[in-house]
């Protein structure tokens, strides 16, 4: 079993839906959660950064985690075209050393 | 979010030679990088940290001999995949932290084709 997991998708929304993207781990040590973007050819673009539980809401980005569960979502509000891309999770903790653990990405495609 | 630069952005060279690949910090100084590779349609393979002024730490697997790193400063680090070979054909991504955070920014990337 994978210490991340992420369902690869494709996702293919139509633009204005709601886009919803989950991650979820084993390892209870992970206390740091992130969300990237990365377009085909080009490096990640960190896009939501959360410590613990919670939520947080950037724009039309909402990232929420619970530890209990162990499982992370981020939503993407009135999607666009531009949002077609992969979105990767990445978590790590204290005991990490600044390492990330990455799920597999989730491929999104949103069609105008 | 902090801006970090590649070079170059791809790169083709013939099997046995060796290539440079600098990753820089434009707007911090990075006491930690990190180097990955990526390949087609899969996640990003942690390679190995690099810290200013210190050896670089490897991920179990990877050749330190064949992937040299060197963080001479706190805005650059350099990865130099020695004698090449087209199975090292690859997407490099380097990556960046501040001091005392966790957040992870990354570089373009650079693409490696070994022929």
């Amino acid at each position: 079993q994978k210490e991340v997991e992420q369902d690869p998708g494709p996702l293919s929304v139509p633009e204005g839906a709601i886009v919803s993207l989950n991650c979820t781990y084993s390892n209870s040590a992970f206390q740091y959660f992130m969300w990237y973007r990365q377009y085909s050819r080009k490096g990640p673009e960190l896009l939501m950064y959360t410590y613990s539980s919670g939520n947080k809401e950037d724009g039309r980005f909402t990232a929420q985690v619970d530890k209990s569960s162990k499982y992370i979502s981020l939503f993407i509000r009135d999607s666009q075209p531009s949002d077609s891309a992969t979105y990767l999770c990445a978590m790590t903790g204290t005991a990490a050393g600044n390492k990330l653990t990455f799920g597999g990405g989730t491929r999104v495609l949103v069609k105008p | 979010g902090a801006v970090v630069s590649q070079h170059p952005s791809r790169v083709i060279c013939k099997s046995g030679t060796s290539v440079k690949i600098e990753c820089r910090s434009l707007d911090f100084q990075a006491t930690t990088m990190f180097w990955y590779r990526q390949f087609p349609k899969k996640s990003l393979m942690l390679m190995a940290t690099s810290n200013e002024g210190s050896k670089a730490t490897y991920e179990q697997g990877v050749e330190k001999d064949k992937f040299l790193i060197n963080h001479a400063s706190l805005t650059l680090s350099t990865l130099t995949v020695t004698s090449a070979h087209p199975e090292d054909s690859s997407f490099y991504i380097c990556s960046v932290i501040q001091g005392g955070s966790y957040e992870q920014y990354f570089g373009p990337g650079t693409r490696l084709t070994v022929t």
